[in-house]
């Protein structure tokens, strides 16, 4: 059963950057897109960005100029740079895993809260 | 951008069945998904309108579409069908292909 563990503190100051690590345990890392995706408090999901199981990325282009995402294939770890963090980033982060683009996002982490506050 | 419109909540008593809508114009093209989020757990998919059951998943919950309208069914609800339920289509013409809709809690009576 393919498990994906969050790590990552949970409060974050302004302007500094957010990193979260997902580990991912049984499967296979190969042939999927690994994604991220949050949910503010009040809003609905969005969805921030992948990386493909060869290492390229797409990210959301609002995000775009703040974000990164990379895939060490040999700790099976997928993480999650966002950088110059406001309040306006607090959300509940998600690692995802989805196989195609029409395909449902079959296994998703925990969560992790994340607050950016002094 | 494109916007998936769910009803906030939805209430049912044990043994009815839910229904939770998720709305768009040109839904009726899409391939939409549906997932169970419980307090503090990773969300699941529980359905799909054009997919075989996910594994696990028991049949009381089915996906379909009519018109502008995707439904997510859930028969002979139970206590533990209580959760947070939320649409999620991929709209390749938005700047954010991967869409979900505001999440719908239901809440079994």
């Amino acid at each position: 059963q393919v498990q994906l563990q969050q790590s990552g503190p949970g409060l974050v100051k302004p302007s500094e950057t957010l990193s979260l690590t997902c580990a991912v345990s049984g499967g296979s890392i190969s042939g999927y897109y690994w994604s991220w995706l949050r949910q503010p408090p009040g809003k609905g999901l969005e969805w921030l960005g992948y990386v493909y199981y060869t290492g390229a990325t797409n990210y959301s282009p609002s995000l775009k100029s703040r974000i990164s995402m990379s895939l060490d294939t040999s700790q099976r770890q997928v993480s999650l740079k966002l950088r110059s963090v406001t309040a306006a980033d607090t959300a509940i982060y998600y690692c995802a895993r989805i196989g195609g683009v029409l395909d449902p996002f079959d296994f998703w982490g925990q969560g992790t809260q994340v607050t950016v506050s002094s | 951008s494109y916007v998936l419109t769910q009803p906030p909540s939805v209430s049912v008593a044990p043994g009815q069945t839910a229904r939770i809508t998720c709305t768009e114009n040109n839904i009726g093209s899409k391939s939409v998904h549906w997932y169970q989020r419980k307090p503090g757990q990773a969300p699941i998919v529980v359905a799909s309108d054009d997919t075989d059951q996910p594994s696990g998943i028991p049949d009381r919950f089915s996906g379909s579409i009519s018109g502008n309208t995707a439904t997510l069914t859930i028969s002979r609800v139970e206590a533990g069908d209580e959760a947070d339920y939320f649409c999620q289509v991929w709209e390749s013409t938005s700047d954010h292909p991967w869409v979900f809709g505001g999440g719908t809690k239901l809440t079994v009576l």
